[in-house]
């Protein structure tokens, strides 16, 4: 069974960093592209970054180029999130999923709110 | 970037009936359509793919049409647990967009 399960999420100062964290396991984690995706609260859906089977490519929102690093470890099972420089409008649920294109499986989410 | 529109924003129907939902694209994403339902509190779940192809346990009620720009989900007959939102999100052209959504909910 494919689960996927993130880690990291919490309060942060806008213009502060935090790190997520997403353990995949019940697949070979190297064979799939992995994204994140993220919810503000009550609003709709949207496709933040995502990273190429081997780590080689990587992919982002223009709301988030240059503020965030999407990363992975095979070795691990881990795909990863640097935030940087956060802002109020980043606050969201952020979702892990497998694949680079539509969500195919993906974890319960982990909030991430920015706030003073 | 590519804007996905839902209509309608709600669509209120009652148990057993027929339902479609409607995903139009700005500009021709092919056939790289994907639609979701999202219940309260969980996370979106993939019902179709590709446009036409169920996902693993997806009933057989729920089925997609369409190509280019015009898209449509089509429930055959509304179960009580259907009642949610729905997503449909374009993968052809990055960033990969998602519709607002369509609501529906108990007439």
């Amino acid at each position: 069974e494919v689960q996927l399960l993130e880690s990291g999420g919490g309060l942060v100062q806008p213009g502060g960093s935090l790190r997520l964290s997403c353990a995949g396991s019940g697949f070979t984690f190297s064979n799939y592209a992995m994204s994140w995706v993220r919810q503000p609260p009550g609003k709709g859906l949207e496709w933040v970054s995502f990273i190429s089977g081997s780590g080689d490519k990587t992919y982002y929102v223009d709301s988030v180029k240059g503020r965030f690093t999407i990363s992975r470890d095979n070795s691990k099972n881990m795909l990863y999130v640097q935030m940087n420089s956060l802002r109020v409008e980043d606050t969201a649920v952020y979702y892990c999923a497998r694949r680079g294109d539509y969500l195919e499986s993906r974890g319960q989410g982990t909030l991430v709110t920015v706030s003073s | 970037e590519t804007v996905m529109t839902q209509s309608p924003a709600t669509l209120s129907v009652s148990p057993g009936e027929r339902d479609t939902l409607s995903c139009r694209a700005s500009q021709s994403v092919s056939s790289n359509l994907a639609w979701y339902q999202q219940k309260p509190g969980q996370a979106p779940r993939l019902l179709i793919y590709g446009a036409s192809a169920r996902a693993t346990g997806i009933p057989a009620r729920f089925s997609g049409s369409g190509s280019g720009t015009e898209f449509t989900l089509t429930i055959s007959s509304l179960q009580s647990e259907d009642f949610a939102v729905y997503y449909c999100q374009q993968y052809n052209n990055w960033p990969w967009t998602f519709g607002q959504g369509t609501k529906v909910e108990i007439k």
